[in-house]
């Protein structure tokens, strides 16, 4: 298994909350994802990293922000949750261009549930 | 812009047997990647299987073929001799290998693959 780790797991939180989904790799990899994944839908690409202090959106606007202050974490947070942002966050990340593969490395997931 | 194309939501087979997921995808680049991943529930999403679109040859990986087909911009995954473990959802993907940068992955949505016993 990759070694990327997200925490929580599972959140439930009431409207209004801020909170923030913890994303953290041990590969020592520059570029990182979020994706949003909704139930029986494909993952759509919310934020990426090219590496510290580089960030930008994804295709699907979202409400949420990210930082990069350091190469292995990147977290995402919601500064006012509300029930539209329930769903599944994925990050993801991927080796060195000259070890390029195409392949992106996914952590457990965060369920996120805005009641 | 890209798009990738499951039109099975839901499969199942007998354990096993043989399975074949579709996809097919749209784009007018020439260089790109296409991927199989598969998401166990409640677990991570892991590559399954990876095409590099200028190798004519299918890939395949123990039990996981694909069947490559860049003119009709089709990409199926077949499982052979279908075990339990195998039972997930499973996405196709798209990406660019010129795209240098941003290489960002396109997603089908899926297709949930039932293992019957």
């Amino acid at each position: 298994e990759a070694d990327i780790y997200q925490t929580p797991r599972y959140l439930v939180i009431g409207t209004g909350k801020k909170i923030t989904l913890e994303c953290s790799q041990t590969m020592g990899h520059d570029k990182m994802y979020w994706y949003q994944q909704d139930p029986g839908m494909e993952l759509h690409l919310i934020h990426y990293s090219y590496g510290v202090n580089s960030t930008e959106k994804g295709d699907l606007s979202s409400e949420s922000t990210v930082s990069r202050i350091r190469t292995e974490h990147f977290p995402l947070t919601l500064e006012s949750a509300r029930p539209s942002h329930t769903s599944q966050y994925l990050c993801a990340s991927k080796g060195l261009d000259r070890e390029d593969t195409g392949e992106l490395f996914f952590g457990e997931g965060s369920r996120l549930t805005v009641l | 812009a890209q798009t990738v194309t499951q039109s099975q939501p839901e499969m199942s087979v007998q354990e096993a047997e043989t399975v074949t997921l579709s996809c097919t995808y749209d784009t007018s680049e020439s260089d790109y990647y296409l991927f199989w991943y598969k998401q166990p529930p409640s677990r991570q999403m892991i590559l399954v299987i990876r095409q590099e679109a200028y190798k004519q040859q299918n890939a395949t990986e123990n039990r996981f073929s694909v069947n490559f087909q860049k003119a009709a911009k089709s990409f199926s995954l077949k499982i052979s001799d279908s075990q339990l473990g195998d039972a997930a959802m499973y996405f196709c993907a798209y990406r660019l290998i010129s795209n240098f940068g941003n290489e960002k992955l396109t997603f089908g949505t899926g297709t949930r693959l039932t293992i019957i016993p």
